[in-house]
């Protein structure tokens, strides 16, 4: 059983390209995010959605679209894509729980992007 | 100065050995901390939470010391199976669900 499961795995395409990265998450979450891992490893959020609302938006590109048809679903799309979009995203979920910070981030398993 | 800094090592230690890393943080409103483990090609996986008074899983201690803003993971009786990296990461107050990872500190466990 997967909990937090992000299709595809590897997307290798050319620069100028639209794709898209799909995650959905079983857990019953209600809190889902995207991060970035880059060549160094730094693992950086670039949005988080609480129910189906955006409630962070860090300094991306707006090439970068995030969609939540649902707070079970989060899917990334990306247009015009550059050579620096290369990374690992990571989809991930938490369950918020009111008036504690121990939520842990249950990730899926990354999509390798590369831009070529 | 980054938010959270870590040593990216990597520690090559023989089995059984004792290692500990530290980090050491910025915000010193900051609300949370925790230890992440990612293996290799891997995504992360939450080890363990750190709590003010410190805490102890198994072979691991992590510890927290807001007068020096750092927290700490000790790991004793290295296993093979603990060769990862270990991201140290934490919570800023008010920031709406926002973790903030550092870059890692790799372990390598050896025979």
């Amino acid at each position: 059983d997967t909990a937090v499961s992000q299709t595809p795995k590897y997307l290798v395409t050319q620069m100028g390209n639209d794709k898209s990265i799909k995650c959905e998450q079983n857990l019953g979450h209600d809190t889902m995010y995207w991060y970035k891992q880059d060549s160094k490893k730094f693992l950086k959020i670039m949005f988080s959605y609480n129910n189906k609302e955006l409630i962070i938006n860090e300094t991306v590109p707006n090439r970068f679209s995030p969609k939540s048809p649902d707070k079970a679903h989060l899917n990334l799309h990306i247009n015009s894509l550059e050579l620096g979009d290369s990374a690992v995203y990571f989809c991930a979920s938490s369950q918020e729980v009111e008036g504690t910070y121990n939520s842990p981030l249950h990730f899926g398993n990354g999509t390798r992007l590369t831009v070529t | 100065r980054k938010e959270v800094e870590q040593d990216p090592g990597p520690f090559n230690v023989p089995e059984g050995a004792t290692v500990a890393f530290n980090c050491t943080y910025s915000n010193s409103a900051s609300q949370s901390f925790f230890w992440y483990r990612q293996d290799c090609r891997k995504e992360p996986k939450l080890l363990m939470s750190v709590y003010s008074s410190g805490n102890e899983d198994g072979r691991f201690t992590a510890q927290l010391n807001r007068a020096s803003q750092y927290i700490s993971l000790l790991i004793r009786d290295s296993k093979l199976s603990d060769s990862a990296t270990y991201l140290c990461v934490m919570l800023p107050t008010g920031t709406a669900s926002k973790l903030t990872f550092g870059t890692g500190t790799r372990l390598q466990v050896t025979l």
